[in-house]
């Protein structure tokens, strides 16, 4: 079947380290993107990505970092200079065309301890 | 850019009743499509229901509908006969149809508006 997966599900990271967290799509999609979820607040775009070797930056890019060199594949990673880590990140996938929406991943639970 | 706002942080309704969820959004084009997700407790997030702007027919899945106001700018969501099951987050989000535009292909969410389903 076809979908879309994200690993691992749960992560803990230190103080200073950096982070990256999986995402891989089997169903031949153009686009993919990342979205932080904080309590209370909606989706927000960290980069999205609509062919491979080319990513552009979200709505908050600061302290994330991202690569596209396979169409199935958009590992973000969180690095040392992203202040608040801790949150739950979303990965999804879409073609182009507006009118399916995307597909989404579980999701991946990020702590900072 | 485009905004959509969700002014209802919090929603409940009785088993079996109706709730109605709002959404509006503002942008300035006129070709566009939105969505209404469902982020239940597994935080896993699906599609409840679609609409494309330049249909002046609302869309309907099952027990989900929508008012859309082209007009107003607003798309609700109309919940009939709730069930437990429904009981989640709920997202209204945009997407902009403008091939080429600088928001092509992305979604712009809402806040979420909670909703509890009681027995």
């Amino acid at each position: 079947d076809g979908g879309i997966t994200q690993s691992p599900k749960y992560l803990f990271r230190k103080e200073g380290q950096n982070v990256t967290l999986s995402c891989e799509q089997n169903l031949n999609h153009d686009a993919m993107y990342w979205y932080r979820q904080d309590p209370g607040q909606g989706l927000r775009l960290i980069y999205y990505s609509q062919i491979v070797n080319d990513f552009q930056k979200g709505d908050i890019a600061e302290g994330y970092s991202v690569s596209r060199e396979k169409k199935e594949s958009f590992p973000l990673t969180v690095t040392s200079a992203q202040k608040n880590p801790t949150a739950f990140y979303l990965c999804a996938s879409s073609i182009l065309q507006g009118y399916y929406g995307y597909t989404f991943g579980s999701g991946t639970r990020l702590t900072v301890v | 850019a485009q905004t959509v706002t969700q002014s209802q942080p919090e929603m409940s309704v009785q088993e079996a009743e109706t709730v109605t969820l709002s959404c509006t959004y503002d942008t300035s084009e006129s070709d566009y499509y939105l969505f209404w997700y469902k982020q239940p407790p597994s935080r896993q997030m699906i599609l409840v229901i679609r609409q494309e702007a330049y249909k002046q027919q609302n869309a309907t899945e099952n027990r989900f509908s929508v008012n859309f106001q082209k007009a107003a700018k607003s798309f609700s969501l109309k919940i009939s006969d709730s069930q437990l099951g429904d009981a989640a987050m709920y997202f209204c989000a945009y997407r902009s149809a403008t091939i080429g535009g600088t928001s092509y292909g992305k979604l712009t969410f809402g806040q979420g508006t909670i909703l509890t389903v009681h027995p």
